[in-house]
């Protein structure tokens, strides 16, 4: 089974500071699929970037970007110029290629202050 | 796309009563998915389907808990009979064949 670890269950960060998420997790496949997801208090679960593991470049979408590092089973994000709307949860999610279901990590809680 | 729909948003119940959770799935999607979030044990997959076919139910906590897929665009999600300790967020998420999963807005479940 393949297992996602968030090992930060909380952090806090300034606005327009910049902040990294941890995530690693524990495969013997080749071939999958990593995500972030970020939940608002409004509770909705929302995409923030995807990443193939057959993929070598690092994924970017605006502010958020990540470091994956295949071989140390590592997948960071990094929130630049951070908002007060970035305060939420974020979890980490592994998907095979072959699977079916995400597993999820237990998430991070985001506080962004002013 | 609305996205996928999930009703109630909350519902409040009495211990014993018999709780039914609504989802509509995001057109041509394959997979549905149903998760409980609670704050101890964070996410948790319960069951989903594949063409309307469940394909895992081992997260299904106990026979109180059961699931169907009458068609590709209703899904359910019922609790006979509900308990205290099964208040939480429960989840409805879809996703088609190489894409990530798409969540509904979750339904809150309060038992007392």
């Amino acid at each position: 089974a393949q297992t996602v670890t968030q090992s930060q269950p909380e952090m806090s960060v300034q606005e327009a500071e910049t902040v990294t998420l941890s995530c690693t997790y524990d495969t013997s496949e080749n071939n999958y699929y990593l995500f972030w997801y970020k939940q608002p208090p409004s509770r909705q679960m929302i995409l923030v970037i995807r990443q193939e593991a057959y993929k070598q470049q690092n994924a970017t979408e605006n502010r958020f970007s990540v470091n994956f590092q295949k071989a140390a089973k590592s997948f960071s994000l990094k929130i630049s110029d951070s908002q007060l709307g970035d305060t939420a949860m974020y979890f980490c999610a592994f998907l095979l290629i072959s699977g079916y279901a995400l597993n999820f990590g237990k998430g991070t809680s985001l506080l962004v202050t002013p | 796309d609305a996205g996928v729909i999930q009703s109630p948003r909350h519902e409040v119940t009495e211990m014993g009563q018999e709780v039914t959770l609504r989802c509509k799935p995001i057109s041509g999607h394959d997979y549905l998915f149903w998760y409980r979030q609670t704050m101890m044990r964070g996410l948790e997959l319960l069951i989903y389907f594949n063409n309307n076919v469940p394909i895992d139910d081992s997260g299904m906590p106990e026979d109180r808990f059961s699931a169907k897929m009458p068609n590709a665009s209703f899904s359910t999600l019922k609790i006979q009979p509900s308990e205290p300790r099964d208040s939480a967020v429960y989840f409805c998420a879809s996703r088609r064949t190489g894409s990530e999963a798409f969540f509904g807005q979750g339904t809150r479940l309060t038992v007392v």
